[in-house]
């Protein structure tokens, strides 16, 4: 089956410093890429909707700022988490939809961020 | 009102034994359903879609029920191995969105 990949695992940070997390489709073309964000015992949040070659889509309530995206080509979206604080730790879970099927979304195995 | 609503649990199940989950929708629109797997600290696993006519995988059925806005899964049979969350998605618009329930939590005990 489809696989998304996604990078890094887990990463600890100090308070004020930005993070990377790359989402990347290894064997087919994402047009449409999801982020999503997941607190302990609480359901899936997301977070944006990224599109290839355009603008995210932000979810009401998320700082477009503070978590930038970029999907710049059909297999590769990035999260930065800039100026991370201690209440940005979750985990953040990437997926992608693969332009030749409908409905499912492939999922990336999850990053898990904790802010000292 | 939560979009997608779900039973947290946990459900403690005999091995063996059969349980069923429910999951609520509040958009009527929504064409596209799924139930999902997650294991803890893990990402989510597709399960099964539901289709409006049911469908079943080897121990598991699904059903969807439109008047009343829920879907359904059943496990037969259960195993240790079931022991997850068990998330129901909902899509939201033509961009594949999903919503997302909170899960329900199932704990076979032997």
């Amino acid at each position: 089956g489809a696989v998304v990949s996604q990078h890094p695992s887990w990463v600890i940070c100090k308070s004020g410093t930005s993070v990377k997390i790359e989402c990347r489709s290894l064997d087919f073309q994402a047009t449409t890429m999801f982020w999503y964000r997941q607190f302990p015992k609480q359901s899936l949040m997301l977070m944006a909707t990224s599109n290839e070659g355009s603008k995210a889509t932000y979810e009401q309530g998320v700082e477009k700022d503070k978590f930038l995206i970029n999907h710049a080509s059909l297999t590769l979206s990035t999260l930065t988490v800039t100026s991370a604080h201690p209440e940005d730790s979750s985990f953040y879970i990437c997926s992608a939809r693969d332009r030749r099927f409908t409905g499912e979304l492939f999922f990336g195995e999850g990053s898990r961020l904790t802010v000292l | 009102r939560k979009e997608v609503e779900q039973d947290p649990g946990p459900f403690n199940v005999p091995e063996g034994a059969t349980v069923a989950f429910n999951c609520t929708y509040s958009n009527s629109a929504s064409q596209s359903f799924f139930w999902y797997r997650q294991d803890c600290r893990k990402e989510p696993k597709l399960l099964m879609s539901v289709y409006s006519s049911g469908n079943e995988d080897g121990r598991f059925t699904a059903q969807l029920n439109r008047a009343s806005q829920y879907i359904s899964l059943l496990i037969r049979d259960s195993k240790l191995s079931d022991s997850a969350t068990y998330l129901c998605a909902v899509n939201r618009g033509s961009n594949y969105q999903l919503i997302w329930g909170a899960g329900t939590k199932l704990i076979i005990k032997p």
